[in-house]
C-alpha cells in the first residue's frame, strides 16, 4: 500500500521567511496529493492540493509543487506569519478514492 | 456551507465497554471515511465506505471495529469493546460529489475524542 514519508518533523523560521516541507510517497499509482493544516486540537484543514497532470500550483503565499518521477512533492510557504503555525501534513490518494494515506506531518512555529 | 458533523465530540468509557461514534456527511458525498489521531501523531486511515460498503481498511481495522450506514444521513463507526489504545481523536470524512467534480478532497467533521479508562 501506499507510503508517504515527510520531512522535516519540526520547523522553525523567522516571522517573513519562508518555509519548506518536503513528502515522499511509494505507489505510483497515486494521482492527488493534498496538503492539510491542522491547528491545536482542531481537525486538518484542506489548504492547497495537486493532481498529478500538474507539476506546480500557487495559492497566494502557497505553493505546492510535484515531481512524479521522483514521486516527490512539496509545499513553500513564503512571507510566513505566526498565524502560519501548526501542524502540516501531506497526503496522497489513489486513482480509486478509496483511502487517502498522510504523512507523519510537520510541527512549524513562526516565530515573531 | 455543507459540513460533516460528529457526535459525541467527547466520550469517556471504561475498557471493555461498545462505543458508537456517529457522523453525518455532507449529503451528496460518495465516499465516507473513519480516520484516528492519537494525541500528537499522524492521522490514520481507518475505513472506507462506498455505494454501502467497505471498499478499504487498514491493519488498525481488525474484528473489534465495524462501520454502518444505518439510513441515508448517518455512518457510524463502533468499537466492540474499547482497549487503552484506542484512546484517540476519531476523524470521519467524506469526499467526491455525486457529479464526481473535484473528487478526492476530504472533508473532515470536527472529531470525536474517545478516552478510554
Amino acid at each position: 500500500g501506499e507510503n508517504v514519508e515527510q520531512h522535516p518533523s519540526t520547523l522553525s523560521v523567522q516571522e517573513g521567511d519562508s518555509a519548506v516541507i518536503k513528502c515522499t510517497y511509494s505507489d505510483s499509482a497515486s494521482n492527488y496529493f493534498p496538503w492539510y493544516k491542522q491547528e491545536l486540537g482542531k481537525r486538518p484543514q484542506l489548504i492547497i492540493d495537486i493532481r498529478s497532470n500538474v507539476g506546480e500550483k500557487k495559492d497566494q503565499r502557497i505553493a505546492v509543487t510535484l515531481n512524479k518521477t521522483a514521486k516527490h512533492f512539496s509545499l513553500h510557504i513564503t512571507e510566513t506569519q505566526p498565524e502560519d503555525s501548526a501542524v502540516y501534513f501531506c497526503a496522497a490518494m489513489e486513482t480509486s478514492y478509496d483511502k487517502v494515506i498522510f504523512g507523519p506531518g510537520t510541527s512549524l512555529s513562526v516565530i515573531p | 456551507e455543507p459540513e460533516v458533523t460528529q457526535t459525541p465530540s467527547h466520550q469517556v468509557t471504561q475498557m471493555g465497554q461498545e462505543v458508537i461514534l456517529r457522523c453525518v456527511p455532507i449529503s451528496n458525498h460518495l465516499y465516507f471515511y473513519w480516520y484516528r489521531q492519537i494525541l500528537g501523531q499522524k492521522v490514520e486511515f481507518l475505513v472506507s465506505f462506498y455505494n454501502n460498503e467497505i471498499s478499504e481498511k487498514s491493519e488498525i481495522f481488525d474484528d473489534q471495529f465495524s462501520v454502518e450506514r444505518p439510513d441515508g444521513s448517518n455512518f457510524t463507526l463502533k468499537i466492540r469493546s474499547t482497549k487503552l489504545e484506542d484512546s484517540a481523536m476519531y476523524f470521519c470524512a467524506s469526499s467526491t460529489p455525486s457529479d464526481r467534480t473535484n473528487t478526492g478532497e476530504l472533508f473532515f467533521g470536527e472529531g470525536s475524542r474517545l478516552t478510554v479508562l
